[in-house]
């Protein structure tokens, strides 16, 4: 079946460092993949979207990369700031499917 | 657009007391999803509706739980009786066709 792997956190990181949190999928056929974001207290929000290979999705100066040959969509972000500090799900949704396959989650902490 | 309205926010009640969680999806999204949040079991899907139909029900933990959709702009997820054991914070998420699933902001349940 379909499944989402995420790295594990806390991912901790000083204020401008380079982000990277890795997501690899499992999926039948082409799935869509998703990036979302939870800050402390609030509900998912969507972060960014590819629905097809080699599509980048972008938002708030991240970007992930739908990579069909390596079953990846590792986010990146050149410059984290401590608003950053939150937990990221990737998730994929399988063709014909409305239902989402999320992963366990990555907590980002940004230091000052 | 006013996004994804839950209510309440927040809800406490003593064990075996019946429960109501609202929701209004996004006008125009045509697919409503009930979520559960914990620590331990992180985030699980309940139950989703596809044009106000129910099509998956197979995450809901068990006869005490019922989630209704009269209309497309309104669902209900009710627990009764409820338990401890159902304190989670518990998420309604809408979507359109071919987009990603928008989330609102959560009710935190507390049974005591």
């Amino acid at each position: 079946g379909n499944s989402v792997t995420q790295m594990e956190g806390p991912v901790t990181l000083s204020e401008e460092a380079f982000l990277t949190i890795n997501c690899t999928y499992t999926a039948t056929g082409y799935p869509s993949l998703f990036w979302y974001v939870q800050y402390p207290g609030e509900g998912l929000q969507l972060l960014l979207k590819a629905t097809k290979a080699d599509d980048k999705g972008s938002n708030k100066g991240f970007e992930a990369t739908y990579r069909k040959e390596t079953t990846s969509f590792h986010l990146e972000k050149g410059s984290v700031q401590v608003s950053d500090s939150a937990v990221y799900f990737c998730a994929l949704s399988g063709y014909n499917t409305d239902k989402l396959i999320f992963g366990t989650g990555t907590r980002l902490q940004v230091f000052p | 657009d006013a996004g994804v309205i839950q209510s309440p926010r927040h809800e406490v009640t003593e064990m075996g007391q019946e429960v109501t969680l609202r929701c209004k999806p996004i006008s125009g999204h045509n697919s409503l999803f009930w979520y559960r949040q914990t620590m331990m079991r992180g985030l699980e899907l309940l139950i989703y509706f596809n044009n106000n139909v129910p099509i998956d029900d197979s995450g809901m933990p068990e006869d005490r739980f019922s989630a209704k959709m009269p209309n497309a702009s309104f669902s209900t997820l009710k627990i009764q009786p409820s338990e401890p054991r159902d304190s989670a914070v518990y998420f309604c998420a809408s979507r359109t066709a071919g987009d990603g699933q928008y989330f609102g902001p959560g009710t935190r349940l507390t049974v005591t």
